[in-house]
């Protein structure tokens, strides 16, 4: 298993702010997802994010909305743009164990709120 | 599109009985399926996990049955205990894609 934290625990911000979360792991980890969390919704993912190469986005979530960077193997940002209050959310990072996506390991997720 | 339904928001068990706890599915190519447990302000936490060649899978007090027929998974917690009582998701995979999630069900179990 992996131990990840995750920064800031939970944020207020404004309208139109910009608001990064950053996700550490205790290990070397090639696959990093970020997940959101919609009040009373499911875990939907965001992105897939792999060293080295640009991070995937799943439909409906865009770059310039969700600019993400993984900089080295254990450690991951999550930048929420120019938010709204539809923004509010829990954001959660995970990785995979070993090469397969069906087992993975999160962090203790951000909440924001956007007022 | 949501792929992986748990139509339960919430589940009330007394402590020592059996909860049960369901999870239906419509993509047929699934082939991997977890469970995950959440309390709160901490992530979900790894469960038990079936691959879709087999139908039962135990560990300790829990037990996930797969009803590939049906599209349908189940976790049954026996004995339930209060430590018990936090949010379940159901996640489904195929081969190496995306975990797709449940909405979660609350498990509150009563001493």
């Amino acid at each position: 298993s992996a131990v990840i934290s995750q920064k800031p625990s939970r944020d207020i911000c404004q309208r139109g702010t910009s608001l990064t979360i950053q996700c550490q792991v205790d290990s070397q980890v090639t696959m990093m997802f970020w997940y959101r969390q919609q009040p009373g919704q499911s875990l939907t993912l965001i992105a897939t994010a792999n060293q080295g190469s640009e991070a995937t986005y799943e439909s409906g979530f865009v770059i310039d909305k969700f600019p993400i960077s993984r900089p080295n193997l254990t450690f991951s940002t999550l930048t929420v743009s120019n938010m709204s209050p539809e923004d509010s959310s829990i954001y959660l990072c995970s990785v995979a164990s070993g090469s397969s996506y069906n087992e993975q390991f999160f962090g203790p997720g951000t909440r924001l709120t956007v007022l | 599109d949501q792929q992986v339904k748990q139509n339960s928001p919430s589940l009330s068990v007394q402590e020592g009985r059996i909860s049960i706890l369901n999870c239906d599915y419509t993509n047929s190519m699934f082939d991997y399926f977890l469970w995950y447990k959440k309390y709160p302000a901490e992530g979900p936490t790894f469960l038990i996990s079936i691959s879709s060649i087999k139908d039962k899978n135990e560990d300790g007090r829990f037990t996930v049955f797969l009803n590939k027929s049906a599209k349908h998974l189940s976790l049954h917690i026996v004995p339930s205990q209060p430590g018990d009582s936090a949010v379940y998701f159901c996640a489904a995979s195929e081969g190496n894609n995306d975990m797709r999630f449940g909405a979660g069900t609350r498990l509150t179990v009563k001493p």
